[in-house]
């Protein structure tokens, strides 16, 4: 069983462009969640999706970060027009259910040139 | 706010020495706490948990006790090992909080022959 996929493990964007970062949840799991960590800063949770629903996105900035977990395909975090604050590691999380462990993928760092 | 804070890093020590690694949170009820460990290059993996108070999470030769009073949950190990070598994040996630982590800014850890 395959554990939580994430790619590009690394991506680097000049400022103004789009970032996709992709999460594979492992087999069989519904929840996704999207971890940021800053530059020196521990792991900040930014969004948490069930299937084609976003159930919490208190920690998503308001403006330009979007995620979607569509009913077919891998979960998507998408920042618009990058800027060189965005330059972090993204973290992506899934579990079977809402109060079952949750198993990390191994990030993708997000570099603004 | 709800947060965590761990001791800052790197903390270096020599094989079998004994390790131990100060966290103490801040939160509205009785979160359930938890350890991370990150080796280099992968992503999160939960190292041990305590749910409530006086509970003790043991794994792999760590430790760690939810102290209730002094609210901490100090991770511990007896004689570490090269192969300990990570960042170890402490958590918390609030009752009903689902999978929604709260992270410390993590602790490097080296261990050195």
């Amino acid at each position: 069983n395959a554990g939580v996929m994430q790619n590009p493990r690394h991506l680097v964007r000049r400022r103004g462009q789009e970032a996709r970062l992709r999460c594979s949840p492992m087999k069989g799991h519904s929840h996704v969640y999207w971890y940021r960590q800053l530059p020196e800063e521990g792991l900040k949770f930014m969004v948490y999706l069930q299937k084609e629903n976003i159930i919490d996105e208190s920690g998503m900035p308001k403006e330009r970060f979007s995620a979607e977990f569509p009913k077919e395909g891998p979960s998507i975090l998408r920042i618009q027009q990058v800027v060189r604050g965005d330059s972090a590691a993204y973290f992506c999380a899934s579990s079977l259910t809402k109060n079952t462990e949750a198993f990390f993928g191994q990030g993708t760092r997000l570099t603004v040139v | 706010g709800d947060s965590v804070t761990q001791m800052e890093g790197p903390v270096t020590l020599s094989e079998e020495a004994f390790l131990t690694i100060n966290c103490t949170y801040t939160a509205t009820g009785y979160p359930s706490l938890f350890w991370y460990v990150q080796y280099p290059g992968e992503g999160l993996q939960l190292l041990l948990k305590a749910t409530k108070a006086d509970d003790k999470g043991s794994n792999k030769g760590f430790e760690a006790t939810y102290r209730k009073e002094t609210t901490s949950f100090h991770l511990e190990k007896g004689s570490v090992q090269v192969s300990d070598s990570a960042v170890y994040f402490c958590a918390l996630i609030l009752t009903g909080g689902g999978n929604k982590l709260t992270f410390g800014t993590g602790t490097q850890l080296k261990v050195e022959l």
